[in-house]
C-alpha cells in the first residue's frame, strides 16, 4: 500500500493564481482531513469529509474549498492564492474503531506539499 | 470549541535523560489523545495514544498518561536517544455531528543532547 499521497510536494504561486493539491489514499478510510502547519502554530484543520460527497469546514477555511467524489480522493483547491497561504499542507486519511466503547481514529498524515505565494 | 495547550514549546535534555511533555485540553467531551513525533521535514507520524476509559499506557520508553480530571494528558520519554529529537504534538479528538476532529497543541521541539 503507498498509503497517503500528495502532489506537488514543492510549488510557487503568485498572488492571485489558483491550484489543486492533490490527496489519495489507498487504505479505504472513510475520513480525509486538510492540514496546514506553519511555524509556532501546529497544525491547524481547514476541511474535512467523512466520506464520498460529505465535507465541512475546520478551523481555517477560508480560501479554499474541497470536494469529495471518491473514497480515494480529497483534492484542496486554493481559488486565489495570497502571501498568507504560504505554508506546508498535510493531508490525512482514517478509519474510525470502537474498542470496549471508546470510539477512536488514528490518523496518517501524508508527505506534505510546501507552498510559497510570492 | 476545543483548545489544546502544550507545555513546553522547547525542552533540551541529556541523553539517558527523561523528558515530560505536558497537554491541557478544554473540552470534557474530547475521549482520544494522540501523540505524534515530527521529525526535520517529514510527515507527522503516530508514537502512541491514549483513550479516556484508561489512565496510562506504556509502549517501551514511552508512556502517555491522562486525568480527565483535571483534562491534562502528559507524554513520558524514559532514557533519551538523539534519535528522539523531533518535534512533539498532542492533539484531543472533538466528536462533533458529523465525524471526529482534531484539534493540536503547537508542539514541543525536544532536543536530545549527546
Amino acid at each position: 500500500n503507498a498509503g497517503v499521497t500528495q502532489t506537488p510536494k514543492f510549488q510557487v504561486l503568485k498572488t492571485g493564481q489558483s491550484m489543486t493539491l492533490q490527496c489519495a489514499q489507498d487504505m479505504n478510510h472513510e475520513y480525509m482531513s486538510w492540514y496546514r502547519q506553519d511555524p509556532g502554530m501546529g497544525l491547524r484543520l481547514i476541511h474535512y469529509s467523512v466520506g464520498a460527497g460529505i465535507t465541512d469546514q475546520g478551523e481555517v477555511p477560508n480560501g479554499y474549498n474541497v470536494s469529495r467524489s471518491t473514497t480515494e480522493d480529497f483534492p484542496l483547491r486554493l481559488l486565489s492564492a495570497a502571501p498568507s497561504q504560504t505554508s506546508v499542507y498535510f493531508c490525512a486519511s482514517s478509519y474510525s474503531s470502537t474498542l470496549a466503547g471508546v470510539g477512536y481514529n488514528e490518523q496518517f498524515f501524508g508527505p506534505g506539499t510546501r507552498l510559497t505565494v510570492l | 470549541g476545543e483548545n489544546v495547550e502544550q507545555h513546553p514549546s522547547t525542552l533540551s535534555v541529556q541523553e539517558g535523560d527523561s523528558a515530560v511533555i505536558k497537554c491541557t485540553y478544554s473540552d470534557s467531551a474530547s475521549n482520544y489523545f494522540p501523540w505524534y513525533k515530527q521529525e526535520l521535514g517529514k510527515r507527522p507520524q503516530l508514537i502512541i495514544d491514549i483513550r479516556s476509559n484508561v489512565g496510562e499506557k506504556k509502549d517501551q520508553r514511552i508512556a502517555v498518561t491522562l486525568n480527565k480530571t483535571a483534562k491534562h494528558f502528559s507524554l513520558h520519554i524514559t532514557e533519551t536517544q538523539p534519535e528522539d529529537s523531533a518535534v512533539y504534538f498532542c492533539a484531543a479528538i472533538l466528536r462533533d455531528n458529523y465525524g471526529q476532529n482534531f484539534v493540536f497543541g503547537p508542539g514541543t521541539r525536544l532536543s536530545v543532547l549527546p
